[in-house]
């Protein structure tokens, strides 16, 4: 079974900082997808960033990125410029299939704080 | 914007009650998900639907059943509700096969949280 790790419940981080949050994923498949979701304070929770494992470029967007070890299994997501706006739950996701909808696997969370 | 809607985000409810939690989506996706999410445990899959009356469990679908009689609504039902549901609920959707790059993205509504008392 695919399961995936978040190993930081928690992390804070002051505002302009660059802060980054670990997930790492055991898989046996070779293609896969791997998502990060953020979930801010009362608000729905929308996708953030998405790698294909395929491709070996990181993805990136404006000030998320993310740095994408597929030997190490690890999915980890860089958030540079840290903005108040950034408080939020953040989920890491790996889905195997794209024809497969039901088969998404989420981490616990890693709740962030940006602080003044 | 994909808009998912869920009609409660507050829903307080008593131990044998019949609950229903519904979910509209607004961008003709095929796929529907019901998610459960708990402190330390993340998201965890309900049920989920592909198709109009078609449905598949997940990983805890146990106290819990779905309908899907529209393609824009799916509905989460417990029949007798207990305090162990107590939980915050997330309704998602997502393309099909004909949704080109974007088919793999749920899209996910507000959340409604429950309490059973």
């Amino acid at each position: 079974a695919q399961t995936v790790t978040q190993s930081q419940p928690e992390m804070s981080v002051q505002e302009a900082e660059t802060v980054t949050l670990s997930c790492t994923y055991d898989t046996s498949e070779s293609n896969y997808y791997l998502f990060w979701y953020k979930q801010p304070p009362s608000r729905q929770m929308i996708l953030v960033i998405r790698q294909e494992a395929y491709k070996q470029q990181n993805a990136t967007e404006n000030r998320f990125s993310v740095n994408f070890q597929k030997a190490a299994k690890s999915f980890s997501l860089k958030i540079s410029d840290s903005q108040l706006g950034d408080t939020a739950m953040y989920f890491c996701a790996f889905m195997i299939s794209p024809y497969n909808n039901n088969d998404m696997r989420f981490g616990a969370g890693t709740r962030l704080t940006v602080k003044p | 914007d994909v808009k998912v809607t869920q009609s409660s985000r507050y829903l307080v409810k008593r131990t044998g009650e019949k609950v229903f939690l519904e979910c509209v989506q607004d961008m003709d996706h095929e796929n529907m998900f019901w998610y459960r999410q708990d402190p330390g445990l993340g998201l965890r899959l309900i049920y989920f639907s592909y198709d109009v009356k078609m449905k598949e469990k997940g990983d805890i679908p146990e106290g819990y059943s779905v309908s899907r009689e529209k393609k824009e609504r799916f509905s989460l039902i417990l029949e007798s509700a207990s305090t162990n549901q107590t939980s915050m609920y997330l309704c998602a959707s997502s393309s099909g096969l004909a949704g080109g790059v974007a088919k793999n993205i749920q899209y996910f509504g507000a959340g409604t949280r429950l309490s059973v008392l």
